[in-house]
């Protein structure tokens, strides 16, 4: 079955540690997305991905950062810049930038 | 603040009854899309409507648009308890310079057996 996935569901950071939240998909899809949600609120965008080897800063980019080597993968790490990184965070995927978004299944990440 | 504002925050209603959730926006958009999240999961696409558009149906769904008002609104008839679950429009907006899909801060549905 095609689709989205992100691994794993459920990560714990030591404060100063960097951690990598992992995407794949398998839908053959050019755009991906990382973006961060917190608890009762809406999606902010933190990176986005319109072809392989290219990608944009969202509007809370710092203290994250993304690689696009692959079209199935885009791998967000949160870095030890990132003072807040408690958070769901949602990967996605689309035919192009900006249109229906397939989401994964998210991975909370938990400081602790 | 957010481009999308859903409206209501919340709504609860009884199984079988109609609900009704709306998104009014700020700039001039060329889509809209509703999405909907079950509590601790992804988000999964319902409907995209463009701005060209006025109604879009589909199910038990039907989307409404009205750009001179900028706003939007989904309609779920015949609830069921399996609706239960938060509702977000995004649209696709100018967001620090740039074009995004920029996301409301939802509207949480639960529907009473």
């Amino acid at each position: 079955d095609g689709g989205i996935t992100q691994s794993p569901k459920y990560l714990f950071r030591k404060e100063g540690q960097n951690v990598t939240l992992s995407c794949e998909q398998n839908l053959n899809h050019d755009a991906m997305y990382w973006y961060r949600q917190d608890p009762g609120q809406g999606l902010r965008l933190i990176y986005y991905s319109q072809i392989v080897n290219d990608f944009q800063k969202g509007d809370i980019a710092e203290g994250y950062s993304v690689s696009r080597e692959k079209k199935e993968s885009f791998p967000l790490t949160v870095t030890s810049a990132q003072k807040n990184p408690t958070a769901f965070y949602l990967c996605a995927s689309s035919i192009f930038l900006w249109t229906e978004a397939f989401f994964g299944q998210g991975t909370r990440l938990t400081v602790v | 603040s957010q481009q999308g504002e859903e409206d209501p925050q919340a709504l609860s209603i009884q199984e079988g009854e109609n609900a009704t959730m709306n998104c009014s926006y700020k700039t001039s958009i060329n889509n809209l899309q509703w999405y909907r999240q079950n509590s601790g999961r992804g988000l999964v696409h319902l409907i995209l409507i463009r701005s060209n558009e006025r109604e879009k149906h589909s199910g038990r769904l039907r989307v409404t648009l009205d750009t001179s008002k900028k706003s939007s609104s989904l309609l779920i008839t015949a609830s069921r308890a399996a609706d239960t679950a938060s509702y977000f429009c995004a649209t696709d907006a100018p967001s620090q310079g740039a074009q995004k899909l920029v996301f409301g801060q939802g509207t949480r549905l639960t529907i009473n057996p």
